[in-house]
């Protein structure tokens, strides 16, 4: 089992919708989660981080953790082309390491 | 301010040959990790260095080494080169070790593009 799993996708959207992406993680000891957007032939670039549980937001993006159910989500309102991409989850585990899905393809259709 | 600097870029290589790369951290920056990207794989996590120290290993062979510098420039070398080391190996940069400090955010560089032939 791997210790952070994403749908690989494409997740296909069209315009102005809301573009949901959902990962989970093995590890209870996990405490923060990250969700990094990479578009093709490009290094990764992080866009929301997440310590707690509930939801947080920042602009067209929420993140939302359930540590319980070992959940962590990003929600993007409005998506438009530009977010067509692929967006990694990580999960900083024991030892300090962070662990990265293998990311999911979202392609946004006009 | 500049980014991650990774170099070279794109590179190939022979099987059994060694290859080293290049990684100039963001200014300030003390702690420098390395993680390998390939279309099975994913990203995975290879070492981490902080103040010219290796804090952190992730699960590959001893043929993957790095080292820190004074400056916090890093290096990695891998040796004997096979196929499967063929992937994008990106460096990232932080101001602190990674899980040391809430808010510590990681920026990645472009990374270096390794063929092996």
């Amino acid at each position: 089992q791997k210790e952070v799993e994403q749908n690989s996708g494409p997740l296909s959207v069209p315009e102005g919708a809301i573009a949901s992406l959902n990962c989970t993680y093995s590890d209870r000891g996990s405490q923060s989660f990250f969700w990094y957007r990479q578009y093709s032939g490009k290094s990764p670039e992080l866009i929301m981080s997440i310590y707690s549980n509930g939801d947080k937001e920042d602009g067209r993006f929420t993140a939302q953790l359930n540590k319980a159910s070992q959940y962590v989500s990003l929600l993007i309102r409005d998506s438009q082309p530009s977010d067509s991409a692929t967006y990694l989850c990580a999960a900083l585990g024991g030892y300090n390491k962070l662990i990265f899905g293998a990311g999911t393809r979202l392609a946004v259709h006009p | 301010k500049a980014g991650v600097t990774q170099t070279p870029r794109y590179l190939i290589k022979t099987r059994g040959q060694q290859v080293t790369l290049s990684c100039s951290p963001i200014s300030g920056h003390r702690s420098v990790s390395w993680y390998q990207q390939t279309p099975g794989q994913g990203l995975q996590f290879l070492f981490e260095y902080f103040s010219e120290t290796q804090r952190n290993k992730g699960n590959f062979p001893g043929r993957f080494s790095g080292r820190q510098f004074s400056n916090s420039r890093s290096e990695m070398n891998v040796s004997t080169l096979e196929l499967g080391d063929s992937a994008l190996y990106l460096c990232a940069s932080s101001l602190m070790p990674t899980g040391t400090v809430s808010g510590n955010t990681i920026y990645f560089g472009e990374g270096s593009w390794l063929t092996v032939v």
